[in-house]
């Protein structure tokens, strides 16, 4: 089973700041990545596929990056309605598909 | 767009069987390209996969469950569902049905139902 690893578990940000999450995986996964946002009591909604092409309706402003291993969501000017939880996804090898652990985006 | 609606019962005694039907609406069930899914979120907790589920009848199971899971589809109804067996206070979870690409390395999750909140409990 591939373990993905998130980090931190909470990153606190100032609207209108950089945000930068971070997804490790423990063999590669290729690009085989994906990003989804979380809002209290919501469904995860899909944001990036394919470590770095955005879903349809995705800001711009949520860019994704990296292959193998090493994986990073970056939202370039925090908005309001960005403060969520934020989870990646190896599709690389499966069963099991697996999640990392969340990361909490919250209000500094 | 599809759409996907998670229903059944809220409360589940331990040792019985937890039962969930997901209805899709704005597209088929019985479609060459995708298979439908089932994913679970304990409360404050993160997601586990539970199972993929083919038109055909195919499935492939999360390992950790295997033992005691069961999908199903009904192409009548355009619908799925899932059977949990011999439930615990660990299986207490917000349950929700998803659909996923059939091809290889295209397998991320998209759209996602509601979500349905299942308590174990006496």
């Amino acid at each position: 089973e591939i373990v993905m690893t998130q980090s931190p578990a909470t990153l606190s940000v100032s609207p209108g700041e950089r945000a930068t999450l971070s997804c490790r995986a423990s063999q590669s996964v290729d690009s085989n990545l994906a990003w989804y946002q979380q809002k209290p009591g919501q469904a995860p909604r899909l944001l990036v596929y394919g470590a770095s092409t955005r879903a349809t309706g995705i800001p711009a402003r949520f860019s994704g990056s990296g292959s193998g291993t090493e994986f990073t969501l970056t939202i370039s000017s925090l908005q309001s309605e960005d403060f969520a939880i934020y989870y990646c996804q190896q599709y690389d090898d499966w069963p099991p598909l697996t999640f990392g652990g969340g990361t909490k985006v919250e209000i500094k | 767009q599809v759409q996907l609606q998670e229903s059944g019962p809220g409360l589940v005694k331990p040792s019985q069987t937890l039962s969930l039907t997901c209805t899709v609406s704005g597209g088929s069930i019985s479609s060459a390209d995708y298979y439908w899914t089932w994913i679970r979120q304990p409360p404050g907790k993160g997601l586990e996969w539970i199972g993929n589920i083919y038109y055909s009848g195919s499935t492939y199971y999360n390992p950790s469950l295997k033992s005691r899971v069961i999908m199903s589809v009904d192409m009548s109804k355009n619908e799925f569902s899932l059977r949990l067996t011999s439930v615990t206070a660990a299986d207490t979870a917000v349950y929700y049905c998803s659909r996923v690409s059939m091809i290889q390395r295209y397998n991320w999750f998209d759209p996602w139902g509601q979500g349905t909140l299942v308590t174990v409990s006496s």
